[in-house]
């Protein structure tokens, strides 16, 4: 069936780059896409890869697609303490759903 | 552009009752859905619509109702609130869905209604 997993706890030091994985198990999907939860509040669309990229970059974000294993990654250059946020990896499937993982939670240290 | 307006923000219901959450978004999407938030289970949908008129259910539906009456507005209704409903609940939208070559498919979100079922 339809499965996004995710790590649940990320700690970085301010300053290095954060590495956050995420693997699914559709590979009819077309978007994959990252989102990120600031506290009390919704999720805001951080960046998403068509299904035929390998590769998307973005100022300090990198999205990594490895569609032979089913795996999406994103990186986050120089941290900041405004990344610390939940992140959500989320496909979208061909029967019009958009199936979310668990999220991951960003702790920046100091 | 107000985006998508949820209501109420907060809620504590006693089990049994019934309540409905109202969304709307004024963006002109054809597409919305309902999530459900709780800790350690990320978001998992509830329902969702294509467009006015077609809704169908999502990973977890039981105990839910909407309704898709207007572009603008879709309605979570819980008939007889549990417990096991407690937890905040998302409504989000997209212009369409499922996403393609001239579509994202971004979902927008509305901030959020806590539900608290005694």
């Amino acid at each position: 069936g339809e499965d996004v997993e995710q790590s649940l706890f990320l700690s970085v030091r301010e300053g290095d780059s954060s590495v956050i994985n995420c693997t699914y198990t559709d590979s009819s999907s077309t978007y994959l896409y990252w989102y990120k939860q600031e506290p009390g509040a919704g999720l805001q669309l951080l960046t998403y890869i068509f299904s035929n990229m390998d590769m998307k970059q973005d100022q300090r974000l990198t999205v990594l697609l490895n569609k032979k294993d089913k795996h999406l990654s994103l990186r986050i250059a120089d941290t900041q303490t405004g990344d610390s946020a939940i992140y959500f990896c989320a496909e979208s499937y061909w029967d019009d759903k958009i199936i979310f993982g668990k999220g991951t939670r960003l702790h920046i240290l100091p | 552009n107000a985006g998508v307006t949820q209501t109420p923000k907060f809620q504590v219901l006693k089990t049994g009752q019934s309540m409905t959450l109202q969304c709307a978004q004024d963006m002109n999407h054809e597409y919305m859905s309902w999530y459900r938030q709780d800790p350690g289970m990320g978001l998992r949908l509830i329902h969702y619509s294509v467009g006015a008129g077609i809704t169908d259910q999502g990973e977890v539906p039981n105990g839910y109702n909407v309704s898709r009456s207007t572009t603008e507005d879709f309605p979570l209704r819980l008939l007889s609130a549990a417990p096991s409903q407690t937890s905040v609940y998302f409504c989000a939208s997209s212009y369409s869905i499922p996403a393609g070559y001239q579509n994202t498919g971004e979902l927008f979100f509305g901030e959020g209604s806590r539900l608290t079922v005694l």
